[in-house]
C-alpha cells in the first residue's frame, strides 16, 4: 500500500551536476505529474504523463527531462543543477478525473539544494 | 498563460471564527479543487467540484464553483487549531484537461 514513493528525500547538488529524481507508483494510475514548489509558493507544474510513452509539457519544464517507459514510473532529469532548480520537488498520481474518492495522490516531495 | 490568484495571501484567525478565501482565473475551468497543505507534506485533497454553480460539503468546508466558471471560494466554519495551514485551490482547464495547475495558496494560522 505505498502509493506514490519519491526517491531521494533530499539532496544537494552543485552547479552544473545532474542527477534523476524518482518517482513510482503501485496504484495503476495513467496520470503522473511532477511539480516544484518553491518556498512560500504554490506548486508549478513542470511535465505530465497520461500514459506510458506520452508526456507533456507544465507551466515550467525549461532545465528539466521526463521519461515515462512503464506505467509505474516518471523520473525528472536535471541535466545542469542551477541555483534556481532549488526547490521541493512533489510527484503525483492520479485517474483521468480527479475525484474525492479518486484523488491525486502526492508523494512525500524530494528537497533539493544546488549550491 | 494559465494562471489562478488566491485571495487573501495569509489570514490569522481567532478559534472559532468562520474563513472564507476564493479562487480566480482568467480561464475557463472545468474542475475545480481544494487542497491543505501541512509543512513538510504533500497537499491533500479536501473538495472536488465539476459543475459550474455547485456546491459542496466536506464537514466543515464548503467549496463552489463559481458559475462563470473563472473562480471557486472555500468556507470554513467554526475554525479550529488543525484548520492551520496552507490551503491551495487547483484545477483542470477546458482547454487542456490533463493538466492540474495550482494557485500560489493561503496560509491560515488559528490564534487559540
Amino acid at each position: 500500500n505505498a502509493g506514490v514513493t519519491q526517491t531521494p528525500k533530499f539532496r544537494i547538488l552543485k552547479i552544473g551536476q545532474s542527477m534523476t529524481l524518482q518517482c513510482t507508483q503501485d496504484m495503476n494510475h495513467n496520470y503522473m505529474y511532477w511539480y516544484r514548489q518553491d518556498p512560500g509558493m504554490g506548486l508549478k507544474l513542470i511535465y505530465y504523463s497520461v500514459g506510458a510513452g506520452i508526456t507533456d509539457k507544465g507551466e515550467v519544464p525549461n532545465g528539466y527531462n521526463v521519461s515515462r517507459s512503464t506505467t509505474e514510473d516518471f523520473p525528472l532529469r536535471l541535466e545542469l543543477a542551477a541555483p534556481s532548480q532549488t526547490s521541493v520537488y512533489f510527484c503525483a498520481s492520479s485517474y483521468a478525473l480527479i475525484r474525492v474518492n479518486q484523488p491525486q495522490h502526492f508523494g512525500d516531495g524530494t528537497r533539493l539544494s544546488i549550491l | 498563460g494559465q494562471q489562478l490568484n488566491q485571495s487573501p495571501q495569509s489570514m490569522f484567525i481567532q478559534e472559532g471564527e468562520d474563513v472564507s478565501m476564493n479562487c480566480t482565473s482568467s480561464s475557463i475551468f472545468n474542475t475545480w479543487l481544494w487542497y491543505k497543505q501541512d509543512p513538510g507534506e504533500g497537499p491533500v485533497l479536501l473538495i472536488a467540484l465539476y459543475k459550474a454553480g455547485e456546491l459542496t460539503s466536506n464537514g466543515r468546508l464548503t467549496a463552489q464553483f463559481g458559475i462563470t466558471r473563472k473562480d471557486s471560494f472555500l468556507n470554513i466554519s467554526a475554525s479550529i487549531p488543525s484548520d492551520v495551514g496552507i490551503y491551495f485551490c487547483a484545477g483542470q482547464l477546458e482547454t487542456s484537461y490533463d493538466k492540474v495547475i495550482f494557485g500560489p495558496g493561503t496560509s491560515l494560522s488559528v490564534i487559540p
